[in-house]
């Protein structure tokens, strides 16, 4: 079965520290993951998604097979990074729509 | 830049009646699901639509549930009648259609209703 787990329920940092967000992935089939932010009272949004290689507001994410791992980074954060990040594993199971399994998330605060 | 818009943003009902939130994808996208939080929790995945049909249920969508799109421009979803445990933030995601290297499952996600059952 698969498994997302992001270990950190909350992580706080100051203002230009670095930033790790975890995200460990179990999945039989080839993995497609993303990383989604919810801001306060804002909807969920797509930040990254490991397939394009991009970096989003200085964020980056890299698919580790070996380690079955999708964290999340940021060499310098913001205190506009404060928001809640959810690690996504896409299942197709022969289904072409896909559907998303979240991990629990992470509610990053960062410090003045 | 185009949205998923839901309404209402907060519904309250009591246990036993039924409930119909509703959903309104971005106009031009194909495929649509709805997800839930319960707070505290993980957010949870429904179901998903496509082409009049349901494409994928969870475990969570049994009886009680039903999905409909009835004018080409909304998506409903119905409890017909509402436990406490239904009390959840529901979400509803569309995406466009599948194409060569583009953001294919991509899934915009909407605001959220906040159904709250007594």
């Amino acid at each position: 079965a698969q498994r997302v787990t992001q270990p950190e329920k909350l992580l706080s940092v100051f203002k230009g520290a670095p930033v790790e967000l975890k995200c460990n992935y179990s999945y039989s089939g080839s993995p497609e993951l993303f990383w989604y932010v919810q801001y306060s009272r804002q909807r969920l949004q797509l930040l990254l998604r490991h397939i394009s290689r991009e970096s989003i507001k200085g964020f980056t994410a890299d698919l580790n097979k070996g380690e079955t791992s999708f964290h999340l980074k940021k060499p310098f954060a913001q205190e506009e990074d404060s928001a809640m990040y959810y690690c996504a594993l896409l299942l197709l199971r022969g289904s072409t729509l896909g559907r998303l399994y979240f991990g629990r998330g992470t509610q990053l605060t960062v410090w003045p | 830049e185009p949205e998923v818009t839901q309404t209402p943003s907060h519904q309250v009902t009591q246990m036993g009646q039924e409930v119909i939130l509703r959903c309104v994808p971005i106009s031009n996208h194909l495929y649509f699901y709805w997800y839930r939080q319960i707070l505290g929790q993980k957010v949870e995945f429904l179901v998903s639509f496509y082409n009049n049909e349901i494409s994928e249920k969870s475990e969570i969508f049994d009886d009680q549930f039903s999905v409909e799109r009835p004018d080409g421009s909304n998506f409903t979803l119905k409890i017909r009648s509402t436990k406490l445990e239904d009390s959840a933030m529901y979400f509803c995601a569309s995406r466009g259609g599948l194409s060569r290297g583009s953001s294919s499952y991509e899934q915009y996600f909407g605001p959220g209703t906040r159904l709250t059952v007594t």
